[in-house]
This record gives C-alpha cells, structure tokens and sequence, in this order.
C-alpha cells in the first residue's frame, strides 16, 4: 500500500500570499498524483491531475508540480476562498490512497 | 449537469448490514467507472472502493474487503455499495464519485465529481 504523507497539516497565511504545500509517496506513483480542494460542508473538488495539468475551471494561481515520491501544490496568491483542506491522491497502484491533507487557514 | 446523489445512510448497529445507493444523471453513466470514499467526523478522505464502467472489474480497500460489496446497473444509472458485518469504525460519510474519463479502466484513478456524501453511523 501506497502511504501519502501531507505536510504541513496546519499551513496558516495572510490573503494575498503564497502557500505551499507538500505531498510525499512511499513509493514512487510516477505523476499519478491529484489534489483535491474541500471546504466545510462541502464536497471535495479537483485541482489537479497528473501532477500538474489543472482541472476545468480551476484558476490559475493553482499550480502542481513533481514526480515519483515529491510533490507539491503552490497558491500563488491566496484568495478568501482558498482557506479550505487539500489532499493529494495517488492513482497509480491499488489500493488507491488519499494523504491525510493540509487545512490551509487565514493567518 | 452532472449530479451523482447518494443515499442509504442510516443508523445501523454492529454486525448489521446496510446498502447505499448513487444515483448518477447528467452523463453517460454506463460509460465511466465510478467509486465509494469515506470521510469518518473530522477525518480526511479514505477510499473504499472502484467499479469498472462494465462492472466486470472492482478494486476494495483492505479496510472493508471481504465484508463491502460495489455494483451498478447500468440500465438504472445506479452505484451501489452493500455493507455487511459493519463496525464502528466504518462510521462516516460516504461519497459516490464519477471517475475523471470514460472508457478504460486501467489508467487515472480520479474523480471529477462527488455527490453530497450519505451519512453511515454503526453505533449500539
């Protein structure tokens, strides 16, 4: 099984800033990598896909970037909308696997 | 639009079973493998289980193998998830999700659109 480790889990920023978050592999799941946006109360919605193509509609100040265990997603300059959860799925092997995600929050 | 909506959920004791359905509109259902994810009160998102577009392939997490059964009708556009010898620690809220692309069910395991999540408490 494929372990997806998040950090940080608690990443506090000022709107405006940029935030970054990681997402580590156990293995290596190639560019096999998506990450998900969540807010309260809500259903979660994808970002990115293959490591860094972005979903539909997904602005552009999302960014997804790396390969085999590294990964990272970048909010160029966050908008209130942006403070939410964000995990990072792996697709490449089964079981599939979620990380245990990152809570972005205004600082 | 595409809408996927859960339902089922209830309250359930331990041992007891329980079947959540999806029902799924707005795309060509037969055409796109779909999946259960659970999120336990607080907790992230776990993955449960995948169903190939056919319902010839599916894929279980360790977790709920052997006991959780998905299936689909694709003549009723329906996901179903059948849960038996439940425990508490399958209490959560669970999601039906639409895979990201039609056809194979080899690559890209991921998920464009999530229903609202049908709520699953196994207490005594």
């Amino acid at each position: 099984e494929v372990l997806m480790t998040q950090s940080p889990a608690t990443l506090s920023v000022s709107p405006g800033e940029r935030a970054t978050l990681s997402c580590r592999a156990s293995q290596s799941v190639g560019s096999n990598l998506a990450w998900y946006q969540q807010k309260p109360g809500q259903t979660p919605r994808l970002l990115i896909y293959g490591a860094s193509t972005r979903a539909t509609s997904v602005p552009a100040r999302f960014s997804g970037s790396g390969s085999g265990t590294e990964f990272i997603l970048t909010i160029s300059s966050l908008q209130s909308e942006d403070f939410a959860v964000y995990y990072c799925q792996q697709y490449h092997l089964w079981p599939l696997s979620f990380g245990g995600g990152t809570k972005v929050e205004i600082k | 639009e595409v809408q996927v909506l859960e339902s089922g959920g209830d309250l359930v004791q331990p041992g007891g079973s329980l079947r959540l359905s999806c029902a799924a509109s707005g795309f060509t259902f037969s055409t796109y493998g779909m999946s259960w994810v659970r999120q336990a009160p607080g907790k992230g998102l776990e993955w449960v289980s995948s169903i190939s577009h056919s319902g010839a392939s599916a894929y279980y997490a360790d977790s709920v193998k052997g006991r959780f059964t998905i299936s689909r009708d694709n003549s009723q556009n329906t996901l179903y998830l059948q849960m038996n010898s439940l425990r508490d620690e399958d209490t959560a809220v669970y999601f039906c999700a639409k895979y990201y692309e039609s056809g194979s069910f080899y690559l890209n395991h991921f998920f464009d659109y999530w229903g609202h999540g049908t709520l699953v408490t196994v207490s005594s």
